[in-house]
């Protein structure tokens, strides 16, 4: 059964803590991406990676962090420099190439205590 | 600074009728386009893609694209309550996506 997994669903964050929400595919997939949803807004790329053990920042990286160790992992970190993590995030997949479909998993709500 | 642009909404149609979404974009070195649906609560999924000028049917949803105007638009036949939700833009960049904030679409039994 092929698909991404994000864990956990929900997560709640104390001020000046690190959380790491987990993203997992089992599509064989080269590309990797997490984005940022606030009510009523788009989608915000914070971090995508093309190729394990290489990401590139994206429109709003301040206060996140990401690895890629695994081509199945794409594990990102919430730090406590980001003052307003309170979102949905969205972790996606492709194969390589920007005109290749991207798959979403089911997201991880973060909220702030 | 690459944009797409859609209408916020929200669309309003009766159930039966065509709902018409539609969706502009600024990078002219775009060459595909995605629409994604999301529920409330939900993740995005991938109604369509397309690549070329003129229409793609798929079922009763039918993207129509047109780069001379940098336009896309989706067009929903027999619209079913359950087609409720957001209706989000993509088009491709170098490496990424970038998406448009979407359009809200009710369709009323």
């Amino acid at each position: 059964d092929g698909g991404i997994t994000q864990s956990p669903k929900y997560l709640f964050r104390k001020e000046g803590q690190n959380v790491t929400l987990s993203c997992e595919q089992n599509l064989n997939h080269d590309a990797m991406y997490w984005y940022r949803q606030d009510p009523g807004q788009g989608l915000r790329l914070i971090y995508y990676s093309q190729i394990v053990n290489d990401f590139q920042k994206g429109d709003i990286a301040e206060g996140y962090s990401v690895s890629r160790e695994k081509k199945e992992s794409f594990p990102l970190t919430v730090t406590s420099a980001q003052k307003n993590p309170t979102a949905f995030y969205l972790c996606a997949s492709s194969r390589a190439g920007s005109a290749e479909t991207q798959y979403f998993g089911p997201g991880t709500r973060l909220l702030v205590l | 600074q690459k944009e797409v642009e859609q209408n916020s909404g929200p669309l309003s149609v009766p159930e039966g009728a065509i709902a018409s979404l539609n969706c502009t974009y600024s990078d002219r070195v775009s060459q595909s386009f995605f629409w994604y649906r999301q529920y409330s609560g939900k993740s995005p999924e991938l109604i369509m893609s397309i690549y070329s000028n003129g229409d793609k049917e798929d079922g009763r949803f039918t993207a129509q694209l047109n780069k001379a105007s940098q336009y896309v638009s989706l067009l929903i036949r027999d619209s079913q309550p359950s087609d409720s939700a957001t209706y989000l833009c993509a088009a491709a960049g170098y490496s990424t996506l970038t998406f448009g904030k979407g359009t809200m679409l009710l369709v009323s039994p």
